[in-house]
């Protein structure tokens, strides 16, 4: 298993160029999240999925849109890019809550993009 | 709201030393409490959990007890090494709360040999 995966690792934007991050698990995860880490502030959540074609929006969704078209891929657009979205993006997977509150997410390895 | 707050870092130590990072939470319900460790370059992965009062978990040498009485996580090793050095997340996830997970800002730690 390759758990979750997310392309690309590094991407540098211009203000105003638009992209997509695509994350993919392969552990028939029914959530996703996406994350933005910051320094300093530790994880915040942009938007999730708790199924194949929901979402909902987390913490800090402005200025970002999403789509779950499929179970196993959970796609992060930036319509117009702003040097405030530079950050480190995560993507993360879980099992739903229902009978085990205990649940873990499973994390990507990051996309780190830079937005001048 | 739901919150999380570690120590302040960076904890730099010794090889050997002992290590505590404190956690603390404030929530509305009563939550899961998780560790996490981010190695260099890489996602997060989680290190240990504990899903009610009194509840100890460990992984790899690392402890943490559920405190509710103080809710508190603390995070312990009795003697570091160099391959420790990383950033550990202290987290909390409410059990009637969807699948959202709240974390705490992270603490770097710097383990020198």
């Amino acid at each position: 298993n390759a758990g979750v995966t997310q392309t690309p690792k590094f991407r540098v934007l211009k203000t105003g160029q638009s992209m997509t991050l695509l994350c993919a698990q392969d552990m028939n995860h029914e959530y996703m999240y996406w994350y933005r880490q910051d320094p300093g502030m530790g994880l915040r959540l942009i938007h999730y999925s708790v199924g194949e074609g929901t979402t909902a929006k987390g913490e800090v969704p402005d200025g970002y849109n999403v789509s779950r078209l499929k179970k196993q891929n959970f796609l992060l657009g930036l319509e117009s890019a702003a040097p405030s979205q530079t950050s480190v993006y995560f993507c993360a997977s879980s099992y739903p809550t229902s009978g085990r509150p205990y649940n873990e997410q499973f994390f990507g390895p990051g996309t780190r993009l830079t937005v001048l | 709201g739901d919150s999380v707050t570690q120590m302040e870092g960076p904890v730099t130590l010794s090889e050997e030393a002992f290590l505590t990072i404190n956690c603390t939470y404030t929530a509305t319900g009563y939550p899961s409490l998780f560790w996490y460790v981010q190695y260099p370059g890489e996602g997060l992965q989680l290190l240990l959990k504990a899903t009610k009062a009194d509840d100890k978990g460990s992984n790899k040498g690392f402890e943490a007890t559920y405190r509710k009485e103080t809710t508190s996580f603390h995070l312990e090793k009795g003697s570091v090494q160099v391959s420790d050095s990383a950033v550990y997340f202290c987290a909390l996830k409410l059990k009637d709360y969807g699948q959202n997970f709240v974390f705490g800002p992270g603490t770097r730690l710097s383990v020198l040999p």
